[in-house]
């Protein structure tokens, strides 16, 4: 069966501190990764998606970055954290129509 | 784009039935979700309607409407287990990155 691992769980981080975010996929290959963002009160955000190794599509200007160096492999990367960069912050995976698995999220803190 | 309105909170009955409404705008309609996330946890899926009509999954169902841009979200015999937020989420044609998720609905099921 599929899994998908994401960590770390919590994390608190100064401005203008670097950021890196890591998720796993299991038991799948090929999968289409993506990176949400869940700021308070608000919607899911997609930040970033990829079909494949390298290939990164960034759906909202900001300071983020992603990289996918391996298949199953999916960072999120800031090299100077705002404020507002504060959230809830989980990777996912899409599979026909079962719609999107989900990592156990990372929650971000930027002070 | 797409819209998605959904109630921000709603109380019920242990025991009772409730149900969340979500209204969309979208063009090129593909698909439905609901999603069920517990407070700092990450979402899970519930069910995934394409065509019109009610399907029923144990306690939950879900129901669309797509001439009405409508659908929701039937909770039977509420348990306290099931405060969370549901989140309805469209997909259009083009692919899971242009999945849009509503802001969810706070359900509190109270004694």
């Amino acid at each position: 069966s599929q899994t998908i691992h994401q960590w770390p769980a919590t994390l608190v981080q100064p401005v203008g501190s670097p950021l890196s975010l890591e998720c796993t996929v299991e038991g799948t290959s090929n999968p289409n990764l993506y990176w949400y963002r869940q700021a308070a009160g608000r919607g899911l955000q997609l930040l970033f998606y990829s079909v494949g190794i390298g290939q990164i599509s960034s759906e909202v200007p900001q300071n983020l970055s992603a990289s996918r160096p391996q298949d199953r492999q999916f960072i999120l990367s800031s090299k100077k954290l705002l404020l507002s960069d504060s959230g809830f912050y989980l990777c996912a995976w899409s599979e026909g129509n079962y719609g999107y698995t989900f990592g156990s999220g990372t929650r971000l803190t930027v002070v | 784009g797409q819209n998605i309105d959904q109630p921000t909170e709603m109380t019920a009955t242990e025991g009772a039935i409730v149900q969340i409404n979500c209204t969309y705008q979208t063009s090129g309609f593909n698909g439905l979700f609901w999603y069920q996330q517990h407070a700092g946890e990450a979402p899970t899926f519930l069910s995934y309607n394409v065509l019109d009509g009610l399907e029923e999954k144990g306690r939950f169902s879900s129901f669309l409407s797509r001439s009405k841009g409508y659908s929701y979200l039937l909770l039977k015999e509420l348990q306290m287990k099931d405060s969370a937020s549901y989140l309805c989420a469209v997909k259009p044609t083009g692919g899971y990155q242009k999945v849009t998720f509503g802001i969810g609905t706070k359900l509190q099921v109270i004694p």
